[in-house]
């Protein structure tokens, strides 16, 4: 049981660069979530999604988008990359409604240049 | 003033202590709270949840909550180095199972 998968674990990208962090879960989890994490600053909520097709926007969603497919995947786009970009990327799924018990994928480091 | 305050830390204490961390927070329609460690370079894991007023203990972690008062704590008993890493805090807010994070406490335990 793999649980939450995130890949790449870590990337360089040059400013004005896109791409997509991928996120896969295997637990037929219905929530789904991408969280940012800045040296000192906490978690800070991205997107998520609900169920396959619904996304909605977090507290920070401004250059980034996101899908939801199927219930397994969840990438996130970067367009445009901006050193502000620079960050470690969390993706975490929950099971139900009500249930905030998260399971985090390793995380994606990247660094914009 | 932010959503879920949490002191930076670190806080140290020496092996076998308990360890005490606070977190205030300002949403009082939050009725569900959590307590994540993380060790440094890694990704956050569940050690407790609290959803009712009082106290909830497993194993050596007791997490402590008062909605009055608007904060929750979390205990560690006989505290081992293995405790040593980042604390954070977290409530849920809206729907969606969103979560809110504190910006956590570094605890260390020394030998």
């Amino acid at each position: 049981n793999a649980g939450v998968t995130q890949t790449p674990k870590f990337r360089i990208l040059k400013i004005g660069q896109s791409m997509t962090l991928q996120c896969t879960q295997d637990m037929n989890h219905n929530y789904m979530y991408w969280y940012r994490q800045d040296p000192g600053m906490g978690l800070k909520l991205i997107y998520y999604s609900v169920g396959a097709g619904i996304t909605d926007k977090g507290e920070v969603p401004n250059g980034y988008n996101v899908s939801r497919s199927t219930t397994e995947d969840f990438p996130l786009r970067l367009e445009l990359a901006a050193p502000s970009q620079t960050s470690v990327y969390f993706c975490a799924s929950s099971s139900t409604a009500g249930d905030s018990s998260y399971t985090f994928g390793s995380g994606t480091r990247l660094t914009v240049v | 003033q932010k959503e879920v305050e949490q002191n930076s830390g670190p806080l140290s204490v020496p092996e076998g202590a308990i360890a005490s961390l606070n977190c205030t927070y300002s949403d009082r329609g939050s009725q569900s709270f959590f307590w994540y460690r993380q060790y440094s370079g890694k990704s956050p894991e569940l050690i407790m949840s609290i959803y009712s007023n009082g106290d909830k203990e497993d194993g050596r972690f007791t997490a402590q909550l008062n909605k009055a008062s608007q904060y929750v704590s979390l205990l560690i008993r006989d505290s081992q180095p293995s405790d040593s890493a980042t604390y954070l805090c977290a409530l849920s807010t809206g729907g969606g199972n969103k979560l809110t994070f504190g910006t956590g406490t570094q605890l260390k335990v020394e030998l």
